[in-house]
């Protein structure tokens, strides 16, 4: 009973760098979904995706890129890190109009 | 606009006292539901209670009630008998209808103390 996974926990980036969070879920939701967490803030969808195959722009996309291949992986990319991405990234899988909206553990991201 | 709208910053509550955290939301879908989530200092966020549009009774989950008062658009998340585990941040969320049932929208949080 895993939930939604999130790796790596913590990661420290030089500016230029990319890399990619992982995020998996064992519940067979069909929405999933990545937040930021900046200081003083609530979280910001960056991107989310309704099935695989299918994804789609949040309130904060740019500098992201995100793929669904699978119902149970959401991969976030950052392409070429800024000191601006430095932020707590959450995913998150849900199931539309119930409560069932379920998040990882997130990702401490430090961009340097 | 903002959508949700929390806006103690931070309170401290007596062990076994209760306390009530604010939230009021806005929107115009006549579909859409309410979370509350809480933020320990570890990270990591933990659902507490959901109370959806057409729910007739308020919301409970152990010592957690949602006062949910529609005409005026707030969703007052109550804990009862703090712990001192009870501090942490605690986050107000809304799902607006079926065209955005992807997204939440959050809060800026409330930083809730609980002194011994």
């Amino acid at each position: 009973n895993a939930g939604v996974t999130q790796t790596p926990k913590f990661q420290v980036l030089k500016t230029g760098q990319s890399m990619t969070l992982q995020c998996a879920q064992d519940m067979n939701h069909e929405y999933m979904s990545w937040y930021r967490q900046d200081p003083g803030m609530g979280l910001r969808l960056i991107h989310y995706s309704v099935g695989a195959g299918i994804t789609d722009q949040g309130e904060v996309p740019n500098g992201y890129n995100v793929s669904r291949s699978t119902t149970e992986d959401f991969p976030l990319r950052l392409l070429s890190a800024a000191p601006s991405q430095t932020s707590v990234y959450f995913c998150a899988s849900s199931v539309p109009g119930t409560e069932l909206y379920t998040f990882g553990s997130g990702t401490r991201l430090t961009v340097v | 606009a903002q959508k949700i709208t929390q806006t103690q910053p931070g309170m401290f509550v007596q062990e076994k006292e209760a306390v009530t955290l604010d939230c009021t939301y806005d929107t115009s879908d006549p579909s859409y539901g309410l979370f509350w989530y809480k933020q320990p200092s570890s990270g990591e966020m933990i659902f507490l209670i959901y109370q959806g549009s057409y729910d007739q009774q308020n919301a409970t989950e152990g010592r957690y009630s949602l006062n949910f008062q529609k005409a005026r658009k707030s969703a007052n998340l109550v804990i009862s008998a703090s712990q001192l585990g009870d501090s942490a941040m605690y986050f107000c969320a809304m799902r607006e209808g079926r065209s955005n049932d992807y997204k939440l929208s959050f809060g800026a949080g409330t930083t809730v103390t609980v002194r011994a």
